[in-house]
């Protein structure tokens, strides 16, 4: 079975500064999507960025990047000039795209906004 | 467009009860997917419809169960509720099945349930 894992229960960071959040999964398949959610106090969860797996290049939207790093089956998120509105849950999760398919998340980063 | 209408937003319920939640995903996404999002467990996938067929279910007992309609929305039901049923219950819906088929899965924003 897949599994994710995020290892930073918490984190924080200065207004404007750079936070990367952390993510490994495992996996013997070879096809699959990972992607970054995230959950502000409102409790929707928002699609921050994905990554397919049989792309090399990382994702980037904005100012959040990745560093997708297969072989070491990690999944950072990189938030740049970090903004109050970045506040939230993050949490990353695997869907693989073989089968009855189903998003795996892992347990959640939550991230405060020093101003 | 709108997005994903999950009603009622709050719940309170008596153990023993049964509740039943609604979840109104976006016009012309026909799968909806319903998670658990709990304190100590996360978020577990409870299970899958498109097309009014469950596509993929979870490891949950059976009291927990859910169907889709015609017009694409879906209820899930718990029934005989029990005090760790007490959650987050959010609701997904996407075009087609799998948020890995190239197509987002948009979330509404939860039934928070309350078993007491």
């Amino acid at each position: 079975a897949q599994t994710v894992t995020q290892s930073q229960p918490e984190m924080s960071v200065q207004e404007a500064e750079t936070v990367t959040l952390s993510c490994t999964y495992d996996t013997s398949e070879s096809d699959y999507y990972l992607f970054w959610y995230k959950q502000p106090p409102s409790r929707q969860m928002i699609l921050v960025i994905r990554q397919e797996a049989y792309k090399q290049q990382n994702a980037t939207e904005n100012r959040f990047s990745v560093n997708f790093q297969k072989a070491a089956k990690s999944f950072s998120l990189k938030i740049s000039d970090s903004q109050l509105g970045d506040a939230a849950m993050y949490f990353c999760a695997y869907i693989s795209n073989f089968g009855n398919e189903k998003l795996t998340f892992g347990t959640g980063t939550r991230l405060t906004i020093i101003p | 467009k709108a997005g994903v209408t999950q009603t009622p937003r709050y719940l309170i319920k008596t153990r023993g009860q049964q509740v039943t939640l609604s979840c109104s995903p976006i016009s012309g996404h026909r799968s909806v997917s319903w998670y658990q999002q709990t304190p100590g467990q996360g978020l577990q996938f409870l299970f899958e419809y498109f097309s009014e067929t469950q596509r993929n279910k979870g490891n949950f007992p059976g009291r927990f169960s859910g169907r889709q309609f015609s017009n694409s929305r879906s209820e899930m039901n718990v029934s005989t509720l029990e005090l760790g049923d007490s959650a987050l219950y959010l609701c997904a819906s996407s075009l087609v099945p799998g948020e890995g088929k190239g197509t987002e899965a948009f979330f509404g924003q939860g039934t928070r349930l309350t078993v007491v």
